[in-house]
C-alpha cells in the first residue's frame, strides 16, 4: 500500500529537548515536504526536498532542521523546541505535478 | 511568487443543498491545482486536481471543481451535499517549474440536517 508515515503520532516534551520525528514514504517520489498545521493559518511548508541531499526552506524554516540522506526518509528535527513550535506536523510526498500524498500527523506539544 | 486565497472561513450548507467552496490563486505561468480535505483527526487526502485540458475536473466521493483561467478561481462544487461531507477543505496551486505546493487558509464546511 502507498503511503507516507510519520512516528510519533504524538509527542510532549519540554523546551530545549532535541526531537526528532521521522517520516518515510514507499512510493520512490522525488519530492517530500514538512508542514506545519496552525488554527486560522492553514498549513505552511516548513522544509522541502526535491531529492537526495537537496533540500531548501519554506515558509517558516526557523527552528527546524531536515536531512534527506535517502529517498525514503525525510526526518525533521528540533535542536532546542520552544513552546512556539507547538503545532501539528505534516509529512508529504510527491512525484513532479502529481498529487501530494500526507502522513498522519505528529501532534507536538512544548511546555 | 504563487498565493492562493480561500475567502470563507466556514461555509453552512443544509443537506441535499448544492455546495460551492471558493478558492482563487495567482502564480505566473500555469497553474496545476488541487483540492484537498482533511477530516477531523486525520492526514489530508487528496480530492482532485486540474493540470491541463477540460475545466471542470471531477473528483472523489462526488466532488467537481472548475478551472476559470479569467478569473482565476478552481471552485469546490457538490451538487448534494452529505453531512458526511462536513471537513477542512483546502486549496493548493502548484506552477510546472515550482517545487512548492501553496495552500490556502481553508475553509470549514458544516453540513447540516
Amino acid at each position: 500500500e502507498a503511503q507516507v508515515t510519520q512516528n510519533p503520532r504524538y509527542l510532549i516534551t519540554v523546551t530545549g529537548k532535541k526531537l526528532t520525528v521521522t517520516c518515510s514514504q514507499n512510493m520512490n517520489h522525488e519530492y517530500m515536504s514538512w508542514y506545519r498545521q496552525d488554527p486560522g493559518l492553514g498549513l505552511r511548508q516548513i522544509y522541502y526536498s526535491m531529492n537526495v541531499e537537496v533540500t531548501d526552506k519554506g515558509d517558516v524554516p526557523e527552528g527546524y532542521k531536515v536531512s534527506r540522506k535517502e529517498k525514503r526518509n525525510f526526518p525533521l528535527i528540533l535542536e532546542s523546541p520552544s513552546p512556539n513550535q507547538t503545532s501539528l506536523y505534516f509529512c508529504a510526498s510527491r512525484t513532479q505535478g502529481v498529487e501530494q500524498y500526507f502522513g498522519p500527523g505528529t501532534r507536538l506539544t512544548v511546555t | 511568487a504563487q498565493s492562493v486565497a480561500q475567502p470563507e472561513d466556514q461555509v453552512n450548507v443544509a443537506e441535499g443543498n448544492p455546495l460551492t467552496v471558493k478558492c482563487t490563486y495567482s502564480v505566473s505561468g500555469n497553474p496545476y491545482l488541487f483540492w484537498y480535505v482533511q477530516y477531523p483527526n486525520r492526514g489530508l487526502q487528496f480530492l482532485l486536481k486540474y493540470i491541463t485540458g477540460d475545466n471542470l475536473v471531477k473528483g472523489s466521493y462526488g466532488f467537481e471543481a472548475e478551472f476559470n483561467k479569467s478569473q482565476t478561481s478552481f471552485h469546490l462544487k457538490k451538487p448534494s451535499a452529505l453531512v458526511s461531507d462536513s471537513a477542512l477543505y483546502f486549496c493548493a496551486v502548484l506552477t510546472g517549474t515550482a517545487s512548492k505546493l501553496t495552500f490556502g487558509t481553508g475553509t470549514r464546511l458544516q453540513v447540516t440536517l
